[in-house]
């Protein structure tokens, strides 16, 4: 159990175009996602918390404009990534908390999702 | 600005040696110390989650240690098998949600 899955794998476009990264809980009903970015040899760093049926929470210095986070159901989440420019290439990965995991704040992941601007 | 570090980047041991890593967090406001291995393409998958001080988890080969009062904690692997290979990721909660993330400590397992 716990199994989420995310969409696509790989991305590549073109300087100005939106990009949607879908992430899904496959086996649960997940009421909290996380989504993350990594940098090359950085950390995972959050940027933003998704519950069902309500707005996103962005950590700071997260543009909420420019990643719209949509949370339409208890399985999926979606990343739209609009008008992306070079600099947002990034490996994002999504989270989502499992309700039987809760009192420890266990996350589980998605495999992630290379994103290349050109 | 809370800090997690792990140690070391990354490593290249032998097949069938022991090895440990670290991961050092904040002593304060803890609440839970996560470990994950995460193989390339794949989901990283959770090995321990510990929550006390002086714990210690064990599952197959791999083990954990936890001191809240120093920040740190160690996780070891046995007999380190190829299919060992993955970078191990530690994150550090302080009663939130929010997950502060090491950078990963990359093991390579030498046939």
């Amino acid at each position: 159990g716990a199994v989420v899955s995310q969409h696509p794998s790989r991305v590549i476009c073109k300087s100005g175009t939106s990009v949607k990264i879908e992430c899904r809980s496959l086996d649960f009903q997940a009421t909290t996602m996380f989504w993350y970015r990594q940098f090359p040899k950085q950390s995972l760093m959050l940027m933003a918390t998704s519950n069902e049926g309500s707005k996103a929470t962005y950590e700071q210095g997260v543009e909420k404009d420019k990643f719209l986070i949509n949370h339409a159901s208890l399985t999926l989440s979606t990343l739209t990534v609009t008008s992306a420019h070079p600099e947002d290439s990034s490996f994002y990965i999504c989270s989502a908390t499992h309700p039987a995991s809760r009192t420890h704040n266990e996350q589980f992941f998605g495999p992630g999702t290379r994103l290349t601007v050109l | 600005i809370l800090n997690v570090e792990q140690s070391p980047q990354s490593l290249h041991v032998q097949e069938g040696d022991s090895t440990n890593f670290t991961c050092s967090f904040p002593s304060s406001n803890f609440y839970a110390l996560h470990w994950y291995r995460w193989e390339t393409a794949k989901s990283p998958e959770a090995l321990f989650v510990m929550t006390l001080n002086g714990d210690e988890k064990k599952k197959g080969r791999i083990s954990a240690t936890l001191n809240t009062k120093e920040g740190y904690s160690y996780l070891y692997i046995k007999g380190s098998q190829p299919e060992d290979s993955a970078t191990y990721l530690c994150a550090f909660t302080s009663g939130t949600y929010k997950y502060i993330f090491g950078t990963g400590t990359r093991l390579k397992v030498l046939a």
